[in-house]
């Protein structure tokens, strides 16, 4: 069965640093993936996929993350961080077998804290 | 505009009384699901369906109920043999594959 960790489940920057969060994943085949946003109360708001092609992929926001094979990871970064990113941050795997019809395993998210 | 409705935000129930959660869309998707979300748990997913009138249990099924009547509706029922009801309720839809899903705004349960 697929899976998805996210090592840090807190991680506090200031305004207008960089930001990186770590993503692994575990999945017999060619993974799909994503990167959601959920602010406090609130549903959770794609940020951008990946499913082939180029292994560095922009999403909204600013957002982009980097898909690397060799290393299982899909981690999400952003060059300079506002203080409206602060939000909660999940990764997640597409399982597109059989009758999974394309059902998401999520890791256990990462709480993001903008320092001003 | 098209979106999914989740209703109501907040609901409060004794312990031992079944509630049901409403889940609407107008995005014309085909699929959707119910997850359940815990601090530091992440997501965990209770049932999923592909097509009306047709469903299938996720990680953490026991003690909730679906039913998929209408392609639009996929309301789900949390029964009296829930262990530990309380916690944020999140659905969400997809129109097929390789798309990711939308997401309600959520609703919170709580039992007293």
């Amino acid at each position: 069965a697929q899976s998805v960790t996210q090592p840090d489940i807190h991680i506090t920057v200031s305004e207008g640093a960089s930001l990186e969060l770590r993503c692994n994943y575990s999945y017999g085949a060619t993974p799909y993936l994503f990167w959601y946003v959920q602010s406090p109360g609130q549903g959770l708001q794609l940020l951008l996929k990946y499913f082939s092609g180029d292994t560095l992929v922009q999403g909204i926001k600013g957002f982009e993350a980097e898909f690397k094979r060799s290393q299982s990871s899909f981690n999400l970064r952003k060059p300079s961080v506002h203080w409206s990113d602060a939000a909660e941050y999940f990764c997640a795997v597409g399982d597109y077998g059989g009758t999974s019809y394309g059902k998401l395993t999520f890791g256990q998210g990462t709480i993001l804290t903008v320092h001003p | 505009d098209g979106g999914i409705t989740q209703s109501p935000k907040y609901l409060f129930r004794k312990e031992g009384q079944n509630v049901t959660l409403s889940c609407e869309q107008n995005l014309n998707h085909d699929a959707m699901y119910w997850y359940r979300q815990d601090p530091g748990q992440g997501l965990r997913l209770i049932y999923y369906s592909q097509i009306v009138n047709d469903f299938q249990k996720g990680d953490i099924a026991e003690g909730y109920s679906v039913s998929r009547e209408k392609k639009e509706s996929f309301p789900l029922t949390v029964t009296s043999a829930q262990k530990n009801p309380t916690a944020f309720y999140l659905c969400a839809s997809s129109p097929g594959q390789l798309y990711g899903y939308t997401f309600g705004s959520g609703t919170r349960l709580t039992v007293v």
